[in-house]
């Protein structure tokens, strides 16, 4: 079975400041995770992904991921947070020969000016 | 390219009513999804598609049907509707299989009184 956990329903960031939303996982295989974003009444965007190679990926908007198999770890990062980072973030993760997505419950980030 | 269309955008149903939510992509892509998004739960996948003529049932299937008789429309049929099926549904596609970019449409809200 696939799973996701993003352990924090919320988090809250000053403008400028670095920011982390966590996410961790458990497979059987080897893992692809994503990270997607979702502003007010709109669907879900990409951010970016993780399938092999590089443990540290970078992705849109400045964002970047970084992959810790041994933690079961795939956060996402930022070193400056803006005010329209503010959105509601998933992690997603997709076992090897897995068809299918699983999304974490979300996690609501809020950068305060 | 129009991506993903979802309509309707918004929709109220009485309890035991059935109605079709259309999806539609115009990127040729083979694999469709149909998610539904509720409060602290993040999107659950409700079923899937590879491509045209199959389909396969994701996490949260009863009470939904789906078809694939092209490769662009993917409609979600509730076949008689009940309040718990109050929720915004997504549809998604992506050009191979889920670890390709999943591209999201706006969002239908339903209703279900």
């Amino acid at each position: 079975a696939q799973s996701v956990a993003q352990p924090e329903d919320q988090v809250n960031v000053a403008e400028g400041n670095p920011l982390t939303v966590k996410c961790t996982y458990s497979v059987s295989g080897n893992p692809y995770l994503f990270w997607y974003v979702q502003y007010p009444n709109r669907g879900l965007q990409f951010l970016l992904k993780y399938i092999t190679g590089d443990n540290l990926v970078k992705g849109s908007y400045g964002f970047e991921a970084e992959f810790n198999k041994s933690q079961t770890s795939f956060h996402l990062k930022k070193p400056s947070a803006l005010v329209s980072d503010s959105a509601l973030y998933f992690c997603a993760v997709k076992d090897t020969g897995r068809r299918a997505l699983t999304f974490g419950s979300g996690t609501r980030l809020q950068v305060q000016p | 390219n129009a991506g993903v269309t979802q309509t309707p955008k918004f929709q109220v149903l009485k309890t035991g009513q059935s109605m079709t939510l259309q999806c539609a992509q115009d990127m040729n892509h083979e694999y469709m999804s149909w998610y539904r998004q509720d409060p602290g739960m993040g999107l659950r996948l409700i079923h899937y598609s590879v491509g045209a003529g199959i389909t396969d049932q994701g996490e949260v299937p009863n009470g939904y049907n789906v078809s694939r008789s092209t490769t662009e429309d993917f409609p979600l049929r509730l076949l008689s509707a009940a309040p718990s099926q109050t929720s915004v549904y997504f549809c998604a596609s992506s050009y191979l299989l889920p670890e390709s970019t999943q591209y999201f449409g706006p969002g239908t809200r339903l209703t279900v009184l």
